[in-house]
Formats: structure tokens, sequence, C-alpha cells
């Protein structure tokens, strides 16, 4: 199974609202991703939050990150049409030899203008 | 832009043949990765090469293989191609620090993908 998995699966928002995507992991962590995938595109990765790390900012993007609760969420403020695609998170765990980063199914968010 | 590129961007094959997919990594990278991504899935890890050498892998039959090259490329290889292998295939090329008692790994950094219809 996934190592993480977003809730809720697809969000419809009208632009100017905020989005919040959660995600939760199952294993200790050496990092948490969030990555934007435009349709059938390569992914972008967004932010990034250590371990150690309890919340993030990156212009209207904000993370946090509970490791009690293994659990991260992306909030995206004053969403914009652009901002329609859909949103992974990815954990960093270690793994014989070095880390694997699994992703977990994604939120689809569409933006209505 | 990442710097990352993948060759080619679309290919049909049809089953039991084989296939190579190719990558050139952002320079710098040892690490690459890569993923089979089903059509409204996720990426699924299929495995992880570091300074040449697979240092991870999923849950993917042996007939899913790899290579990394010391001039940052690499290649996916699927052999007997089933129906079901139809897919993005995505690599990823990132930093991986395992200097003493660094241990450390960053951001990805992904091609736009090779897309593989089985026929």
């Amino acid at each position: 199974s996934q190592q993480g998995e977003e809730d809720p699966q697809a969000l419809s928002i009208q632009e100017g609202e905020n989005a919040t995507m959660n995600c939760s992991y199952k294993t200790s962590i050496n990092n948490l991703q969030w990555y934007r995938q435009n349709s059938g595109r390569g992914l972008v990765h967004l932010i990034l939050i250590r371990s150690n790390e309890r919340e993030k900012h990156s212009g209207r993007l904000r993370v946090t990150l509970d490791t009690s609760k293994k659990s991260s969420s992306l909030l995206i403020t004053a969403s914009r049409a652009a901002d329609t695609a859909s949103y992974f998170c990815a954990t960093a765990f270690p793994n014989t030899g070095g880390f694997k980063t699994i992703f977990g199914a994604g939120t689809r968010l569409f933006v209505k203008a | 832009e990442t710097g990352v590129t993948q060759s080619p961007t679309h290919l049909i094959k049809t089953r039991g043949q084989q296939v190579t997919l190719r990558c050139s990594s952002q320079s710098g990278h040892n690490t690459v990765s890569w993923y089979q991504q089903a059509l409204g899935q996720g990426p699924q890890f299929i495995f992880q090469y570091y300074r040449e050498e697979e240092n991870g892998r999923g849950n993917f039959p042996p007939r899913f293989s790899g290579l990394q090259f010391p001039n940052y490329s690499s290649e996916l290889n699927v052999n007997a191609l089933e129906l079901d292998d139809s897919a993005l295939y995505l690599c990823a090329s990132s930093l991986l620090r395992l200097a003493g008692r660094i241990r450390n790994t960053g951001e990805l950094f992904f091609g736009e993908g090779s897309r593989l219809t089985v026929l």
C-alpha cells in the first residue's frame, strides 16, 4: 500500500477561496514533500518540510507537519484558476542504502473562475 | 525547467515486446528514480539508482530493470511487455547525501515523462 494518502481525493472551489489538502503516512520519515502535476505532465516540486520542522511557507503555500500524528497539510491561499492541478504528497524514508520517496494517490483540485 | 529530459515522449508497443526509456538527469545529481503512473493514480516507485548501483526497489517484477551511467543519464528497460504496463513513466533526479553522519535527501526534479501504450 502507499506510504502517503491524501484527503480529499477531489476538491472544487471558487477562485479566491483557500484550498486545504491533507496527507497521512505510516512510517518515520526524513522529509515530506508536496508536488503539483498538470494533466499528463511531469511533477513540479512545491515545498519540502523536514521531520524536525513543524511549519513552512512559500508564497501562497503553507505546509504543516505533525510527526506525532504522521500527517501533513498543504494550504493554498487566495486560489487562482491556474492552481487547477493534481497535488501529491511524497514521503522520503530510510531504505537500504539510502532513501525512498513514495507518493500518495493525490488530490485533484479544480478552481472555478 | 528542471533540467531533466526524457525520451521518447510517446511510444506504442505490442504485448511481448521490449522497451527502453531514457533519462538525462540534472548535472551534479547522484541519484535517479523511476516511477510508473497509471491514469488517475499517483506515481508508483519502480527503483532508484545511486552512483550507478540500484539502492531501492518497489513492488515491480524483475522484467523491469535499469541502468545509471556516469554522465548523469539512465535507462529503464521493460521486457515482455504486458497491457497493464501502459502508463506514464517518469524519471526524477536528486542529490542524496550519505557522507558520515549526514544522511539526507532532497527534492526530486522530474522530467516530463514517456507515455507508453501497449497494444
